[in-house]
């Protein structure tokens, strides 16, 4: 268990609609990541949140939203969803040790877009 | 262009044998690496990680060997076990603290 926490753990919905999923970082990490992962693609970085705010972008579409709220947590927003959306989400929080920076993943979710 | 990549999307071995996962990248100024393992329906997790001041380094029956003038990089996993089999992804670390994975291997031990 890296200690990272993700909600839901499946969803299934329909084209045209909004699911928002929910991360938990580690106790005390700072850094929320958000990555995608499809079945022919390896991890595709989204968005990275600091400590409440954007540090950086990836590969995310401008459908796709995301925060980091007071308490650490985030929230990434996917909205006039598509069926090539249907992935595998993942976040991670990242501690800092060494000068170096350490990703722990939560478990996932799986979004299926019908 | 940049990559992550990996040299074989699978890898098949027999349960007691060692095994040998490689990665490749292109970018020079890349400083730091890390190997993820991946089972089925489950997260990432974190194996082992290598600095670029660094060859080599060892940790519990897994071995992350640094090539810098090959840009190259490999897990080797002694004694493999059932246990052990899962997709192996490593990780790039480039400047600005983004992270790039390459597509993993599938790695299958054999009984």
């Amino acid at each position: 268990d890296s200690g990272v926490t993700q909600t839901p753990k499946h969803l299934i919905t329909a084209t045209g609609q909004r699911v928002t999923l929910r991360c938990s970082p580690r106790s005390g990490d700072l850094s929320v990541y958000w990555y995608q992962q499809s079945l022919d693609q390896g991890l595709q970085f989204l968005i990275q949140y600091y400590n409440g705010e954007e540090r950086a972008k990836g590969n995310i579409l401008e459908r796709f939203s995301a925060q980091q709220f007071p308490d650490l947590h985030s929230e990434l927003n996917l909205s006039s969803l598509e069926l090539g959306d249907s992935a595998l989400y993942f976040c991670a929080s990242s501690v800092l040790s060494g000068g170096q920076e350490t990703q722990y993943f939560g478990p996932g979710t799986r979004l299926l877009v019908l | 262009g940049e990559s992550v990549g990996l040299h074989l999307p699978t890898l098949s071995v027999q349960e007691g044998d060692n095994s040998i996962i490689n990665c490749a990248y292109s970018n020079s100024a890349s400083d730091y690496f890390i190997w993820y393992k991946q089972e089925s329906g489950k997260g990432p997790q974190f194996i082992i990680d290598i600095r670029s001041n660094m060859d080599k380094r060892q940790g519990q029956r897994v071995t992350v060997l640094l090539n810098k003038t090959v840009k190259h990089l490999s897990l080797q996993i002694a004694a493999t076990q059932p246990g052990d089999s899962a997709v192996y992804f490593c990780a790039e670390n480039r400047a600005g603290n983004q992270f790039y994975f390459g597509t993993g291997t599938s790695l299958t031990v054999i009984p």
